[in-house]
């Protein structure tokens, strides 16, 4: 079974610039989520979906930052324009979420490493 | 507010030894979920153990064992018979009831032959 596919797995831009990455998860699943990950530090949500509707995304910084996820399978993340604090790791996680089971560990993607110059 | 605490940033253990990776979490939710997750290297992540708030008996999945203390509220990851493999940075993480997710800052094992 084929694991979440990132790509880019790197991207170098200069600031001010706009950049997307997609994500495909894990046939069959039902929730996606998009984290970034600072250097030393643990993922942080940025935005969760349930097929094709954001249900959390209220730490996503909307000023710059979309997201879509069409027809409830790939989704991408798109940053414009892109500041240097931005540099970070973009993980996508995906699982399977269902009514009344609560062991729904999450299925990480190698994640796009991306630097803003 | 929900809270995951890993004060150990860095942990040596040698070879075939256990150790103990420790986790505190806070939150006022009666239902929630905890989980361990191995990051190596490579950068992906990878899912190790999970304990559901209401379950009775320690999780236990291979060599990794959860010891979890609800009234401490604590949630260690026990690695038995350590292996070079395991060198890696282990993330504590806690899910609330509205599965929404919060990792803790991680620890970094070393294992040493």
């Amino acid at each position: 079974e084929a694991g979440v596919v990132q790509s880019p797995r790197y991207k170098i831009i200069e600031k001010k610039q706009p950049v997307a990455f997609w994500c495909n998860p894990i046939s069959g699943h039902n929730t996606l989520y998009w984290y970034r990950q600072n250097l030393g530090q643990g993922p942080e949500l940025l935005i969760r979906y349930e097929n094709e509707e954001a249900v959390d995304d209220s730490q996503l910084p909307k000023d710059r930052f979309s997201a879509e996820r069409l027809k409830g399978v790939d989704s991408t993340l798109k940053i414009q324009p892109a500041e240097l604090g931005d540099s970070a790791v973009y993980l996508c996680a995906s699982s399977l979420a269902l009514a009344g089971v609560h062991k729904d560990e999450q299925f990480f993607g190698p994640g796009t490493r991306l630097t803003v110059l | 507010a929900q809270k995951i605490t890993q004060t150990q940033p860095g942990m040596f253990v040698q070879e075939k030894e256990a150790v103990t990776l420790d986790c505190t979490y806070d939150t006022s939710d009666p239902s929630y979920g905890l989980f361990w997750y191995k990051q190596p290297s490579s950068g992906e992540m990878i899912f190790l153990i999970y304990q559901g708030s209401y379950d009775q008996q320690n999780a236990t999945e291979g060599r990794y064992s959860l010891n979890f203390q609800k009234a401490r509220k604590s949630a260690n990851l026990v690695i038995s018979a350590s292996q070079l493999g395991d060198s890696a940075m282990y993330f504590c993480a806690m899910r609330d009831r509205t599965y929404k997710y919060i990792f803790g800052t991680g620890t970094r094992l070393k294992v040493l032959a």
